[in-house]
C-alpha cells in the first residue's frame, strides 16, 4: 500500500483560506468516505481535525473542512491563523490497512 | 479524562527486539482498538498495525508483519508493540492510539516512545 500524495507546502497569510490535497487510488480514497486528517506541531502527537471525509470532531474550530472528489480528498483551512501553521497528514482505511499520506507543511505568512 | 500513557524512551543494538506499552485510562478498554502509528525523524506517519482489546486480534501492515507484535493485557488495560530484528531503519517515534471499533479514525494519541536503534 503507497502513501496516499500531498503537497510537501502550501503557505498563506492570516485569514487567507488554503486546501490541503490528498490523492489516493480506487483501493482507498476512492472507494471509502474513510478519510481523516490529522494536525501535529513540532514534538508533539498527532492531533484529529476531520474525520469521514468531512466531519469535525468536538472542539475543532469549524474554519477546518473536508471534502473528497473520485480518488482525492481534501482539507480546507479558512480564516488562516497563526495557530495553524503544522503539519496535516491524510489518513484513509483501505480494507483492512490504513494509509497514510505524505504530510504537508502549512506555513503561516 | 482519556489518558494513553506510554513507556519511556529505548536505545537498542541492530537485531535487537524491543517492547512498548501503551496504558489506557479514562474509558472503557475493551470497547476501543488500538493502533501503532510510528513516524521515523523528519519523516511521515506510517500506519503498523492494530490490536483489538476484546479479542486480541490484530492486522498488521505488511511492510512489519513479520517483526511485528501486538499484544493487549485487560487486566492493566495495556497494549504492547513488540517490533524484533531492528535495523537503523528503525529508529523512530512509535505512538499509540485509540479507535472506535469501526470508526475509521484515531481520536486520542500517546505522548510517543523514541526508540533509537543504533550500535
Amino acid at each position: 500500500q503507497s502513501a496516499l500524495t500531498q503537497p510537501r507546502s502550501v503557505s498563506g497569510s492570516p485569514g487567507q483560506s488554503v486546501t490541503i490535497s490528498c490523492t489516493g487510488t480506487s483501493s482507498d480514497v476512492g472507494v471509502y468516505n474513510y478519510v481523516s486528517w490529522y494536525q501535529q506541531h513540532p514534538g508533539k502527537a498527532p492531533k484529529l481535525m476531520i474525520y469521514d471525509v468531512s466531519k469535525r470532531p468536538s472542539g475543532v474550530p469549524d474554519r477546518f473542512s473536508g471534502s473528497k472528489s473520485g480518488n482525492t480528498a481534501s482539507l480546507i483551512i479558512s480564516g488562516l491563523q497563526a495557530e495553524d501553521e503544522a503539519d496535516y497528514y491524510c489518513c484513509s482505511y483501505a480494507g483492512s490497512p490504513y494509509v497514510f499520506g505524505t504530510g504537508t507543511k502549512v506555513t503561516v505568512l | 479524562q482519556v489518558q494513553l500513557e506510554q513507556s519511556g524512551a529505548e536505545v537498542k543494538k541492530p537485531g535487537a527486539s524491543v517492547k512498548v506499552s501503551c496504558k489506557a485510562s479514562g474509558y472503557t478498554f475493551s470497547s476501543f482498538n488500538m493502533h501503532w502509528v510510528r513516524q521515523a525523524p523528519g519523516q511521515g506517519l506510517e500506519w503498523m498495525g492494530i490490536v483489538r482489546p476484546s479479542s486480541g486480534n490484530t492486522i498488521y501492515a505488511q511492510t512489519l508483519q513479520d517483526r511485528v507484535t501486538m499484544t493487549r493485557d485487560t487486566s492493566t488495560s495495556t497494549v504492547y508493540m513488540e517490533l524484533s530484528s531492528l535495523r537503523s531503519e528503525d529508529t523512530a517515534v512509535y505512538y499509540c492510539a485509540r479507535e472506535e471499533d469501526h470508526s475509521y479514525n484515531l481520536d486520542y494519541w500517546g505522548q510517543g516512545t523514541l526508540v533509537t536503534v543504533s550500535s
